[in-house]
């Protein structure tokens, strides 16, 4: 059975001080690995998407990387409007999507 | 970019009423959309496909008498919750995937529903 699992739950940073987030997986045959960001009271806005090992992708201080069993989000140097909870999720088959439980991630100014 | 809509974003009603949430892409054809839950502090839960001209596909689980799911058009699906109970209250989540294999889904802003 597809597997997702996200940590930590939760993670507080100050701004500026870089870390990152952990998507660990299983699954048969990987056909995509996504990454998304949640607001409160909001739907999840699509970061990236990575689909084989040694993949990884940027957009401004958020960098996604793929290993054969995990991914990780990495942030540097994260500002206030960086907070949210962070999402990972496979497809499965037919396109749908599982995920993890989240990483509610808050940057304190 | 693509966009999904979703309307109501909140809905408070009575226990017994039922409630319609709506699904829209708005600038592409889906002949697939998603509905999911979301408790508090909770991930998304898959409910059901919803599927253009057919039956929707349910989630092991999932009332399929509670939850109708109504696919009319390639832009629109609709969620029904039927003679809704407090414990039906949630935030209801929909997406659309893009076009293309693998493509991400587009999710809409989602629906609070409080059953009083």
């Amino acid at each position: 059975e597809d597997q997702v699992t996200q940590s930590p739950e939760a993670l507080r940073l100050q701004e500026g001080e870089s870390s990152s987030l952990n998507c660990s997986y299983t699954v048969s045959g990987l056909r995509g690995l996504f990454w998304y960001r949640q607001d409160p009271g909001k739907g999840p806005e699509f970061l990236f998407t990575l689909y084989s090992a040694g993949e990884e992708k940027e957009k401004e201080r958020l960098k996604a990387t793929l290993t054969k069993k995990e991914s990780f989000l990495h942030i540097t140097a994260p500002k206030p409007e960086d907070s949210a909870t962070y999402l990972c999720a496979l497809t499965q088959g037919a396109q749908k999507l599982v995920f993890g439980q989240g990483t509610r991630l808050t940057i304190n100014p | 970019g693509a966009v999904v809509s979703q309307h109501p974003s909140r809905v408070i009603c009575k226990s017994g009423t039922s409630v319609k949430i709506e699904c829209r892409s708005l600038d592409f054809q889906a002949t697939t959309m998603f509905w999911y839950r979301q408790f508090p502090k909770q991930s998304l839960m898959l409910m059901a496909t919803s599927n253009e001209g057919s039956k929707a596909t349910y989630e092991q689980g999932v009332e399929k008498d509670k939850f109708l799911i109504n696919h009319a058009s390639l832009t629109l699906s609709t969620l029904t919750v039927t003679s809704a109970h407090p414990e039906d209250s949630s935030f209801y989540i929909c997406s659309a995937p893009g076009t293309g294999a693998y493509q991400p889904q587009h999710f809409g802003d989602g629906t609070r529903l409080s059953i009083l």
